[in-house]
C-alpha cells in the first residue's frame, strides 16, 4: 500500500525566500506524480505533473523534481510571494487503475 | 482551460435525508472521481467512473452510491445522510489514455456538506 508523507506539515517564511517542500512515498513503481495547491475552503489547483522520465518539471517560479529510487519528490518555489500562501499537496499513484494517494499537505504561509 | 463545476458550494441537510451532489466537466474526460476531505485524514477516494454507466469503488464507498448517465456528469448520492458524512466533497476528472498510468486530474471547487 502506498504511503505518502509531506514534511513539514506547516511552514512560515518571509517574502522573497526560496523554499523546498518535500513529498516522500513508499512504493517507487510509479510513472508520474502530481503537485497541487489548495486555498482555504477551495478545491485543488493542479500545479505540475512530473513524469518519471523527466526528473524535473518547471512552471514559472515552481520546479518539481522526482527521484523514484529514493521515493521522493520536491517542489521548489523561488522568490516566494504572499499569494503563494496555501496548502500544497502531492498525489502519488497507488496501484490500481487511476488510483492515487494524497499526502496530508504542507501549509505554507509567506509573510509580507 | 479545463472546467469542473459542482452544483453547490455549501449544503446543509438533516440526518436521514437523501442528498445529491452533482459534478460536471467540460473537457470530454473519460474518468471522473469523487473524494472527501477531512482534517487529519486528507483526501480519500469514494468512487470513480471510467466511462458512462461504469463505476468502481474507491477506498471508502460505504454509505454512498454514484450515477453516470452522461459522459460529462457524475453524481454522488448519499441515500440516508448521517452526521459522519459531514465533510468537504471534491470532484475530479481526467483523460483515460492508453496506458494504465495515472493521468493528470482536475478538480472542482468542492462542496462543503453539513449533516445536522
Amino acid at each position: 500500500k502506498q504511503e505518502v508523507t509531506q514534511i513539514p506539515a506547516a511552514l512560515s517564511v518571509p517574502e522573497g525566500e526560496n523554499l523546498v517542500l518535500n513529498c516522500s512515498f513508499t512504493d517507487s513503481a510509479i510513472y508520474n506524480l502530481q503537485w497541487f495547491r489548495q486555498d482555504p475552503g477551495k478545491g485543488l489547483t493542479s500545479l505540475l505533473l512530473i513524469q518519471s522520465s523527466q526528473r524535473e518539471q518547471t512552471s514559472g517560479r515552481l520546479n518539481a523534481s522526482l527521484d523514484k529510487s529514493s521515493g521522493r519528490s520536491t517542489l521548489y518555489i523561488a522568490a516566494s510571494q504572499p499569494g503563494d500562501s496555501a496548502t500544497y499537496l502531492c498525489a502519488v499513484p497507488s496501484g490500481g487503475y487511476q488510483k492515487v494517494t494524497f499526502g496530508t499537505g504542507t501549509k505554507l504561509q509567506v509573510i509580507p | 482551460d479545463v472546467k469542473v463545476t459542482q452544483s453547490s458550494r455549501y449544503l446543509v441537510k438533516r440526518t436521514g435525508e437523501k442528498v445529491f451532489l452533482e459534478c460536471v466537466q467540460d473537457m470530454d474526460h473519460e474518468n471522473m472521481f469523487w473524494y472527501r476531505q477531512d482534517p487529519g485524514l486528507g483526501l480519500r477516494l469514494i468512487y470513480f467512473s471510467y466511462d458512462v454507466k461504469m463505476k468502481e469503488k474507491g477506498d471508502i464507498p460505504e454509505g454512498y452510491s454514484v450515477s453516470r448517465e452522461k459522459k460529462e456528469r457524475f453524481s454522488l448520492i448519499l441515500e440516508s445522510a448521517s452526521t459522519n458524512q459531514t465533510s468537504m466533497y471534491l470532484c475530479a476528472s481526467s483523460y483515460r489514455l492508453m496506458s494504465s498510468s495515472y493521468n493528470e486530474q482536475f478538480f472542482g471547487p468542492g462542496t462543503r456538506l453539513t449533516v445536522l
